[in-house]
């Protein structure tokens, strides 16, 4: 069965810092990572990842993919209070198009 | 563009009612569609997937049942529910044939009194 770590699973902040979360994995055929970011209502797609070592970046967000060491971290520098929401890791495994979630890190960025 | 749609976006019902929730995507064909249940605000348990017309994969055992009449519509359902089916519903689509990205839905907070 696919499973997916989270950690740290909560987090506090003030504005201006740098925060790691990480997501590590265990699962059969492994095709790729997702990262989604929650507010209140649907999750957001914020990134994919299918190969080690080469980082997805969107303005201060920014992810990577350890295939070997099995996990991926992302990164948001400069936090911002509207970067508060919880951030879900996923995979895909075997199964194809069904994503296995993690239970996510809850992000709060203080002013 | 395409957009996904839900309803109703907060549901109060008491236990022992029938259940319908729906949700329809626009603007693609042919999509796989996905029901999940987030509890207590974290991760997402997935209940049914789709990959077609009167296609549904079930992941849980529980009493609820999902139907897809149409390409993009899929319906979430129970005859009678209990207070443990108490949570948010999201809808979500993923493209048919090799895309893993999934889009979700505004959701469906319910309540079992």
């Amino acid at each position: 069965e696919d499973k997916v770590v989270q950690s740290p699973l909560s987090l506090v902040v003030h504005e201006g810092d740098t925060v790691t979360l990480n997501c590590s994995y265990e699962v059969t055929n492994f095709r790729s990572l997702l990262w989604y970011k929650q507010e209140k209502k649907a999750p957001t797609f914020l990134f994919m990842l299918t190969s080690s070592g080469i980082e997805k970046k969107s303005g201060r967000l920014s992810s990577i993919l350890d295939k070997k060491e099995l996990f991926s971290i992302l990164n948001i520098t400069a936090t911002q209070t509207g970067d508060s929401a919880v951030y879900l890791c996923a995979v895909v495994g075997t199964s194809g198009s069904r994503l296995t979630f993690g239970e996510g890190t809850q992000l709060t960025v203080n002013p | 563009s395409q957009t996904i749609h839900q309803w109703p976006a907060t549901l109060v019902q008491p236990v022992g009612s029938p259940l319908s929730l729906e949700c329809t995507v626009e603007g693609t064909s042919n999509p796989n569609l996905y029901w999940y249940r987030q509890a207590a605000g974290r991760g997402l348990q997935l209940l049914f997937y789709s990959v077609g017309i009167g296609q549904i994969s079930s992941e849980v055992p529980q009493n609820l049942s999902a139907s897809r009449p149409q390409d993009r519509q899929f319906i979430l359902s129970s005859k009678k529910l209990l207070l443990s089916d108490s949570g948010f519903y999201l809808c979500a689509w993923s493209s048919w044939g090799g895309a893993y990205e999934q889009y979700f839905g505004p959701g469906t907070r319910l309540t079992v009194t």
